[in-house]
């Protein structure tokens, strides 16, 4: 089975602050993705990769960056965290494009900006 | 752009058939995928669609109609731990990355005795 792990369920930290999420998959996927959840509007993507060292931004990047050193690990970085970033954060696996390749999800962390 | 319509919240009863509908409007539709998210938990892959008709998984079925811009999620038998969100999300060539989806914002289903 895929096995996406995130660093951590619940996260809570101070306006400003510089924040990392990390996200790790044992499948050797060439692609990831980060997406944030809110109530009443679902999952939007916000930076996604297709390969080592490659990053792209989705739909939703002001105020992220990311990080892929490694194949295996995608870290999602707040660079001064605000109030308005508070909601679940959702890493995501996949192998490359193909019939029915669907993505694979981590628990989730669920992040407080105070 | 991508527009994905779902209803946001039904219920029904122990041991029915549930049919959750999703509409989707985009510009180069490259497959339609079904997730399962509980409470608190990942979402989880259900299913796939990307040419017209059924495809059947045990209990849970998915209906793709591309003319109509069309998808149901069909639930037989529905048990209490089917209570969860269910998830309608469409891959769209035209997005910002080939294989990234666009997600609907989901289907609470609540399952009664």
């Amino acid at each position: 089975d895929v096995k996406v792990t995130q660093s951590s369920r619940y996260l809570v930290k101070r306006t400003g602050e510089k924040v990392f999420l990390e996200c790790v998959q044992d499948m050797d996927h060439e692609n990831m993705f980060w997406y944030r959840q809110d109530p009443g509007l679902g999952l939007r993507l916000i930076y996604f990769s297709y390969d080592v060292k490659m990053k792209e931004k989705g739909d939703i990047p002001e105020g992220y960056s990311v990080s892929r050193e490694k194949k295996e690990r995608f870290s999602l970085i707040l660079e001064s965290a605000s109030t308005n970033q508070t909601s679940m954060y959702l890493c995501a696996s996949s192998l490359p494009q193909g019939y029915g390749q669907p993505q694979h999800f981590g628990d989730g962390t669920r992040l407080s900006i105070l | 752009g991508q527009n994905i319509d779902q209803p946001t919240e039904m219920t029904a009863t122990e041991g029915a058939i549930v049919q959750i509908n999703c509409t989707y409007q985009t510009s180069g539709f490259n497959g339609l995928f079904w997730y399962q998210q509980h409470a608190g938990e990942a979402p989880t892959f259900l299913s796939y669609n990307v040419l017209d008709g059924l495809e059947e998984k045990g209990r849970f079925s998915s209906f793709l109609s591309r003319s109509k811009g069309y998808s149901y999620l069909l639930l037989k038998e529905l048990q209490m731990k089917d209570s969860a969100s269910y998830l309608c999300a469409v891959r769209d060539r035209g997005g910002t990355g080939a294989n990234n989806l666009f997600f609907g914002t989901g289907t609470r289903l609540t399952v009664i005795p």
